[in-house]
């Protein structure tokens, strides 16, 4: 069965700085994607960005950046120039090229200071 | 705008009353999913359907029910509602027919309190 863990289940970062949140995953799989969503307050969840296994290259949106390391099992979030808005919390998860299902990690709070 | 709907947004339930949870989209997506999401286990999927008439078993599936008559709407029942089933529930839509790993677009969730 495939598993997401979150290790981080709070970080802090501050205003205009860069921070990384980290997520593994552990599969059988050959086709896969990983996505990062965050959810605000609100309760809405938001998809960030997305990475298809077979790609190589990172995925980039705007200030979001992974790091897929397809080997060591690791996909991790870069957020650069962080604004107050990117307070949330942040989930890692899988999906399913068999099923379309999605397995989520815990989560990771991020706090963003003034 | 296409969008995906749950409805209510907050509910409060006895033990032991059945409870319907609504989800609508009109995306016209083949895929829906219903999760629930508990402090520390992020989001567990409880029931999906990848098309009308169609409905399968997540990971926690026990205790719930869904069907699938259209492919706007994947209503949630719980059955005889416990107190272990407070949390807040959410439901997706994905539209690859195929299933393999199209993005999931989320509700705004419905936070359900059983008493």
């Amino acid at each position: 069965a495939q598993t997401v863990t979150q290790s981080q289940p709070e970080m802090s970062v501050q205003e205009a700085e860069t921070v990384t949140l980290s997520c593994t995953y552990d599969t059988s799989e050959s086709d896969y994607y990983l996505f990062w969503y965050k959810q605000p307050p609100s309760r809405q969840m938001i998809l960030v960005i997305r990475q298809e296994a077979y790609k190589q290259q990172n995925a980039t949106e705007n200030r979001f950046s992974v790091n897929f390391q397809k080997a060591a099992k690791s996909f991790s979030l870069k957020i650069s120039d962080s604004q107050l808005g990117d307070a949330a919390m942040y989930f890692c998860a899988y999906g399913s090229g068999n099923t379309g299902k999605l397995i989520f990690g815990q989560g990771t709070t991020l706090q963003v200071k003034p | 705008d296409a969008e995906i709907t749950q409805s209510p947004r907050h509910k409060i339930t006895e033990t032991g009353r059945q409870v319907t949870l609504a989800c609508h989209q009109t995306w016209n997506h083949n895929n829906m999913f219903w999760y629930r999401q508990d402090l520390g286990h992020g989001l567990r999927l409880i029931h999906y359907s990848y098309g009308v008439q169609d409905t399968n078993k997540g990971e926690v599936s026990d205790g719930y029910s869904v069907s699938r008559s259209n492919t706007e709407d994947l209503p949630l029942t719980l059955e005889s509602a416990a107190s272990s089933q407070t949390s807040v529930y959410f439901c997706a839509s994905s539209p690859d027919p195929t299933a393999s790993t199209d993005t999931q677009y989320f509700g705004p969730g419905t936070r359900l309190t059983v008493l």
